[in-house]
């Protein structure tokens, strides 16, 4: 069984340009989740998806930040116009329903964003 | 205050020790505590989660968990040169989801032959 894929591993731009990161949870999973990591911060939590459903976007830290999951499967998060401090990685999470009350999340490798 | 408190280590113990990583929290309603490991570059990967006061016992993993202390460790035995990684304590705060874990900075472990 796959995994949680990231895509891109790695993306460098320059302050202002835009990113789009996309999200591939297992499949079958509906619960689907962002998080980051600030260089030196810990992992923080941007929003869960339950199926195409935003279910809590409490951890997006403004509005340059927008995440999608149309379908209910991948996911994607856009960063227009990324600045400095949007630097980190970023990881997806993925969950089944039966483990909504559990916390038992599964990880992408992440992506990391640098901006120049 | 941080809300979930790890020593950044590195943790260094010998190849067969006992390797004792700790966390503290500061919500007292939080309601669920979990370990990840995460390899270098890797993703984080749960091994351990604990709900009620006590130990709880896997292979070679022991969590504890003492609720009136605010505290949760994590004890591996026979530590292994492969157990070298960053071990993430998370929490679920009281009154919120079960997926929305709040994170320590990590403790560095390095197991030496």
């Amino acid at each position: 069984e796959a995994g949680v894929t990231q895509f891109p591993s790695h993306s460098v731009i320059e302050k202002g340009q835009t990113v789009t990161l996309r999200c591939d949870p297992i499949s079958g999973h509906d619960n689907l989740y962002w998080y980051r990591r600030v260089m030196g911060k810990e992992i923080k939590f941007l929003l869960h998806f339950v199926k195409e459903s935003k279910q809590d976007e409490s951890g997006m830290p403004n509005n340059r930040f927008l995440a999608e999951r149309t379908g209910g499967t991948y996911s994607t998060l856009k960063v227009q116009p990324a600045e400095l401090e949007d630097s980190g990685v970023y990881f997806c999470a993925s969950s089944h329903l039966r483990h909504t009350n559990t916390g038992e999340l599964f990880f992408g490798e992440g992506s990391r964003l640098t901006v120049l | 205050q941080k809300e979930v408190e790890q020593n950044s280590g590195p943790l260094s113990v010998p190849e067969g020790a006992i390797a004792s990583l700790n966390c503290t929290y500061s919500d007292r309603g939080s309601q669920s505590f979990f370990w990840y490991r995460q390899y270098s570059g890797k993703s984080p990967e749960l091994i351990m989660f604990i709900y009620s006061n006590g130990d709880k016992e896997d292979g070679r993993f022991t969590a504890q968990l003492n609720k009136a202390s605010q505290y949760v460790s994590l004890l591996i035995r026979d530590s292994q040169p492969s157990d070298s990684a960053t071990y993430l304590c998370a929490v679920v705060a009281g009154g919120t989801s079960y997926g929305k874990l709040t994170f320590g900075q990590g403790t560095i472990l390095t197991v030496h032959p």
